[in-house]
């Protein structure tokens, strides 16, 4: 089992481009949780999906970010017109069930995004 | 709100010593689940223990262990013969039982093994 696999690891881009991070759920995990972690502080909560279906994006800045599961292939946090703010590191989170919550949910190593 | 407080920003310890996190939580909630985290400079966020608000013993896992005091909402983390490999950041983190998922996270404690 090769755990929540996020790729890139690091990515950078400039002011004003479009940043895409995937993340791979742990085999059989078909919910995906998203979270942001700032420099010096603990995770904050983006969006939970489901496969092709979001199903609260309530920690998730209402422009330029949005995200998708689709029912084949990785989910993906997609961020347009990145801003210097933008920069953090993005975890995602999987789970088999709402269970997930009992069990203490599996991460990926994350991917950091650097806004130059 | 539900708030989670982590007061040490940094601890150190000796190696094969013993060293507690502290740990404060704010609810309304009476059913959830604590846990701490522990992410190692490679950035993984792993799973060090895991305790459920309806239970009234405390976890255990090998060196770690949880001190869970439901009324004073504390929930510290000890870690007994601490190893180089201990090194990291360690986070606690909250989750009610019922309706809710999002995980909500302190601060952090930076925890230095010192050789």
């Amino acid at each position: 089992n090769a755990g929540v696999m996020q790729n890139p690891r690091h990515l950078v881009r400039r002011r004003g481009q479009e940043a895409r991070l995937r993340c791979s759920p742990m085999k059989g995990h078909s919910h995906v949780y998203w979270y942001r972690q700032l420099p010096e502080e603990g995770l904050k909560f983006m969006v939970y999906l489901q496969k092709e279906n979001i199903i609260d994006e309530s920690g998730m800045p209402k422009e330029r970010f949005s995200a998708e599961f689709p029912k084949e292939g990785p989910s993906i946090l997609r961020i347009q017109q990145v801003v210097r703010g933008d920069s953090a590191a993005y975890f995602c989170a999987s789970s088999p069930s709402l269970t997930g919550r009992r069990e203490g949910y599996t991460f990926g190593s994350g991917t950091r995004l650097t806004v130059v | 709100a539900q708030t989670v407080t982590q007061s040490q920003p940094e601890m150190s310890v000796q190696e094969a010593e013993t060293v507690t996190l502290s740990c404060t939580y704010d609810t309304s909630e009476s059913d959830y689940y604590l846990f701490w985290y522990k992410q190692p400079p490679s950035r993984q966020m792993i799973l060090v223990i895991r305790q459920e608000a309806y239970k009234q013993q405390n976890a255990t896992e090998n060196r770690f262990s949880v001190n869970f005091q439901k009324a004073a909402k504390s929930f510290s983390l000890k870690i007994s013969d601490s190893q180089l490999g201990d090194a990291a950041m360690y986070f606690c983190a909250y989750v009610p039982m019922d309706s809710n998922y999002q995980l909500i996270w302190g601060a952090g404690t930076k925890l230095i093994i010192k050789p």
